[in-house]
């Protein structure tokens, strides 16, 4: 089993302000997904990272893959309270087996 | 834009009935899979399927277990013999392949299985 550990697991911050969550594995991933997922509901797709040291940049938030390909992050810039849920990365191996992570819950207060 | 749906949105069943949990992939997609999420854990790995056949499965995916393509829309995840246990969110989710590109999963709203 490839295990994603994610940090923080929980982030409660004031709106306005800026935020990093963690995505880490010791195993190496093809390509690594980071999802949001409301409560009753199935995860969103935000972004897919594919190459090492790739960069994308969707509105506020900003993704990295690290180098190696074993890790990610998810930075957003002046969070807003729609930016409130549970975020999720997802590692593809080479197979078609999604390995998620341990979930970051985010909290933007008004 | 087209999405992956999923019916029911709810089941409660006793233990030890049989449930299926039906999924609509979207229409161009070739791969499906299936997923549980125990509530407050996270989203697991069950299944995934390609050319009328399971193409690997998790641990978790046993003989209790069974996926269906019926016909050329539906999508199934058929739970034998329901436990406690199986009480969990199941997603259905579906992706296409394209060459040179990384594969990108279209997950459903789920179907929430409760086990009394």
């Amino acid at each position: 089993t490839q295990l994603l550990e994610q940090s923080p697991q929980f982030l409660s911050i004031q709106e306005g302000e800026n935020l990093t969550v963690y995505c880490n594995s010791s195993s190496v991933f093809s390509s690594l997904q980071w999802y949001r997922q409301e409560p009753g509901e199935g995860p969103v797709l935000l972004v897919t990272v594919v190459t090492g040291g790739e960069v994308k940049k969707l509105k506020r938030l900003t993704f990295q893959f690290g180098d190696a390909r074993k890790d990610s992050s998810l930075h957003i810039t002046a969070a807003q309270p729609g930016d409130t849920g549970l975020y999720l990365c997802a590692g593809a191996n080479t197979g078609n087996q999604f390995y998620f992570g341990t979930g970051t819950s985010l909290t933007v207060i008004p | 834009e087209p999405e992956v749906t999923q019916t029911p949105s709810h089941q409660v069943t006793q233990m030890g009935q049989e449930v299926i949990l039906r999924c609509v992939p979207i229409s161009n997609h070739l791969y499906f899979y299936w997923y549980r999420q125990i509530l407050g854990q996270k989203v697991e790995f069950l299944v995934s399927f390609y050319n009328n056949e399971i193409s690997e499965k998790s641990e978790i995916f046993d003989d209790q277990f069974s996926v269906e393509r019926p016909d050329g829309s539906n999508f199934t995840l058929k739970i034998r013999s329901t436990k406690l246990e199986d009480s969990a969110m199941y997603f259905c989710a579906s992706s296409v392949r394209q060459r040179g590109a990384a594969e990108t999963q279209y997950f459903g709203p789920g179907t929430r299985l409760l086990v009394l």
